[in-house]
């Protein structure tokens, strides 16, 4: 079982639709990251969060620590949204992040 | 913004031959990290290093790859004799206290 799971693998929304990506882990965690992976390939952090919700622009992240869950949110989604989202976890006593496989994302106009 | 630098984009080398992977991370950052993510696969963790020396390594880190501080800004990841598994997008990521990722653009190595 992956040690970071999340859900839905692919995600196809129209644009202005709500948008609720999910990571569940099983791990005792230091922080986990929210990042954005465009079609070329590179990564961006959206988020890093240890606990409660974060908000930037139409991306609102939250996490529960008791329940091992983050969401990630996209209000008033738009095309140029599409992307990869992954879920990373640093594991706690260690300096490695753990990966989801992450969710792809398609807005269409 | 503060960015973390790598080059080249994309390498093509041939089976057998050496690669350096280059990074410049963020000046007051001190932790650095590589990762790989294989087409269609995740982002997958393979070294750690800090205050001059690898802190964690993966599995994957095995004798055929090295990294290196070479001067005090680069931060290099050598792969000693590439096999064509090892195609695969290269991720340097630097960090100060408190866990703030930054990632670099990658490296896409295409081994033939």
């Amino acid at each position: 079982k992956n040690e970071v799971e999340q859900s839905p693998q692919n995600l196809t929304a129209q644009e202005g639709e709500f948008i609720t990506i999910n990571c569940s882990y099983s791990v005792g965690i230091s922080a986990l990251h929210w990042l954005q992976q465009h079609p070329g390939g590179g990564i961006v952090s959206l988020f890093m969060l240890s606990s409660g919700k974060k908000k930037h622009g139409r991306l609102i992240a939250t996490i529960n620590i008791q329940e091992k869950h983050s969401s990630l949110h996209i209000t008033a989604s738009h095309p140029r949204d599409s992307a990869v989202y992954i879920c990373a976890v640093g594991r706690s006593g260690t300096y490695k992040y753990i990966f989801g496989t992450g969710t792809r994302l398609k807005v269409l106009a | 913004e503060p960015e973390v630098t790598q080059t080249p984009s994309h390498q093509v080398t041939q089976m057998g031959q050496e690669v350096i992977l280059r990074c410049v991370p963020i000046s007051n950052h001190l932790y650095f990290y590589w990762y790989r993510q294989i087409l269609g696969q995740k982002v997958e963790f393979l070294v750690s290093f800090y205050n001059n020396e690898i802190s964690e390594k993966s599995e994957i880190f095995d004798d055929q790859f090295s990294v290196e501080r070479p001067d005090g800004s680069n931060f290099t990841l050598k792969i000693r004799s590439t096999k064509l598994e090892d195609s695969a997008m290269y991720f340097c990521a630097s960090r100060t206290e408190g866990y703030g990722y930054t990632f670099g653009s990658g490296t896409r190595l295409t081994v033939v």
